[in-house]
């Protein structure tokens, strides 16, 4: 069955770095992979597409990348900020759009 | 400008209760979704469809039915309301790859 896999335990970083996170997927080939935001006590909110013929995207200070090969994502946010503190959650896609999220990567940028 | 409008926000029910979680949206999507939270958890499909008349089943439809009429509603019933259901539900839409999420309702199963 479709597997999605982000790393579950928090990742804390300092003020002005980089912070990256993973997506791993399994036993399906997405044609786009999505990433969200996600504030307690919210819904969602979405931030980034790639597509499976794309390697990176950019936005801001956001990036992400897609290795379609790896069955990986990686989704950068550089000079953090105490506000980019949240669960990102990522979203690979296939053409059915039965849209199945990863359980999510709690950030916590310290000042 | 209201996107996903979930109601009710908030519910609490006895055991074997049932309920309807409404969700509407404006944006003319024909995509629609019903997740739920577990605190601490991911988000988990239970049912979405792909327009109106059509309902599939996501990864934990047990416990739940829905129904498709018209583009703008997707509400979820809930039969026999059981603990195991204790959670937040949110109700999202999508036309073509960014999706839209409610505010989510927080049900309780007492």
């Amino acid at each position: 069955s479709q597997k999605i896999e982000q790393n579950s335990e928090a990742l804390n970083i300092q003020e002005g770095k980089t912070a990256t996170l993973t997506c791993n997927y399994t036993n399906y080939s997405p044609a786009y992979l999505q990433w969200y935001r996600q504030d307690p006590g919210r819904g969602p909110v979405f931030l980034l597409l790639i597509r499976e013929n794309e390697k990176e995207k950019r936005k801001e200070r956001l990036k992400v990348t897609f290795d379609t090969t790896l069955k990986q994502s990686l989704f950068h946010i550089t000079a953090s900020q105490p506000a980019d503190s949240a669960t990102y959650l990522c979203a690979p896609t296939s053409g059915t759009y039965k849209y199945i999220f990863g359980t999510g990567t709690r950030l916590k940028v310290l000042a | 400008n209201a996107g996903v409008t979930q109601t009710p926000k908030f519910r609490i029910l006895k055991i074997g209760q049932s309920m309807t979680l409404q969700c509407t949206q404006d944006m003319n999507h024909n995509y629609m979704y019903w997740y739920r939270q577990d605190p601490g958890m991911g988000l988990k499909l239970i049912y979405y469809s792909v327009g109106a008349g059509i309902t599939d089943k996501g990864e934990v439809p047990n416990g739940y039915n829905v129904s498709r009429s018209t583009t703008e509603d997707f509400p979820l019933r809930l039969e026999l309301a059981a603990p195991s259901q204790t959670s937040v539900y949110f109700c999202a839409s999508t036309a073509l790859a960014e999706a839209f999420f409610g505010q989510g309702t927080r049900l309780t199963v007492v």
